[in-house]
């Protein structure tokens, strides 16, 4: 089966650094996705990780362990502007890899407070 | 230009209306998905075309019925909805619908009543 959790609800500074969770079970893991979610609006692409390590963009760094089915996202110098729904979201290949079919986690709610 | 577009922004429609949501990309993406998202839920996949093919089918009710006209533009159409079904539907699209990253339309909130 598949599953994936993060935090439901999460509150930070501005300025600060704030640190996202996600942990994955799925059986054709094949890469795992950040996606930052404005109230009312699409999902916007952050950030992508396939390979052990840290993947650098910005403000905003994605982490991922697969021997530990584990990911997070990093957001450094906060802006209220960063106040969010963001969701991990990881990719299953279980079909022998023909179709590029996303699994989203609930998505963790980021509050920055001034 | 990396933009998903969807048309319309809202709707509202009874349950025994029939109407047509639309999505276009010219992004030269050959995968495009319809996606539903409830409140505070995550989006959950309905419908995945590939090539102008109908690949995945989450066992989405017959309501709900997807076309692909052509490689830029997907239809989702509705009849008889419950209301339960009211929800932000989301449009995405990716390269070839296989590793790529996913982009995302605004989406189309829609009420039924």
């Amino acid at each position: 089966g598949q599953n994936i959790d993060q935090p439901t609800e999460m509150t930070a500074t501005e300025g600060a650094i704030v640190q996202i969770n996600c942990t994955y079970q799925t059986s054709g893991f094949n890469g795992l996705f950040w996606y930052q979610q404005h109230a009312g609006e699409a999902p916007t692409f952050l950030s992508y990780n396939v390979l052990d390590g840290l993947e650098e963009k910005g403000r905003f760094s994605s982490f991922l362990s697969r021997s530990k089915g584990y990911s997070y996202l990093l957001l450094k110098e906060l802006q209220m502007k960063d106040s969010a729904s963001y969701l991990c979201a990881v990719r299953d290949m279980g079909d022998g890899g023909a179709t590029n079919k996303l699994i989203f986690g609930t998505g963790t709610l980021l509050a920055v407070q001034p | 230009d990396t933009e998903v577009t969807q048309t319309p922004k809202h709707l509202v429609m009874g349950m025994t209306n029939k109407k047509s949501l639309k999505c276009e990309q010219h992004m030269g993406h050959r995968a495009m998905y319809w996606y539903k998202q409830k409140a505070k839920k995550p989006p959950e996949l309905m419908f995945v075309y590939s090539y102008e093919k109908l690949s995945i089918n989450e066992s989405v009710p017959s309501r709900f019925s997807p076309e692909c006209p052509n490689s830029s533009l997907l239809n989702l159409h509705l009849h008889a909805l419950q209301p339960e079904d009211s929800a932000l539907y989301l449009c995405a699209s990716s390269q070839y619908g296989g590793i790529e990253t996913q982009y995302f339309g605004p989406g189309t909130r829609l009420l039924v009543l």
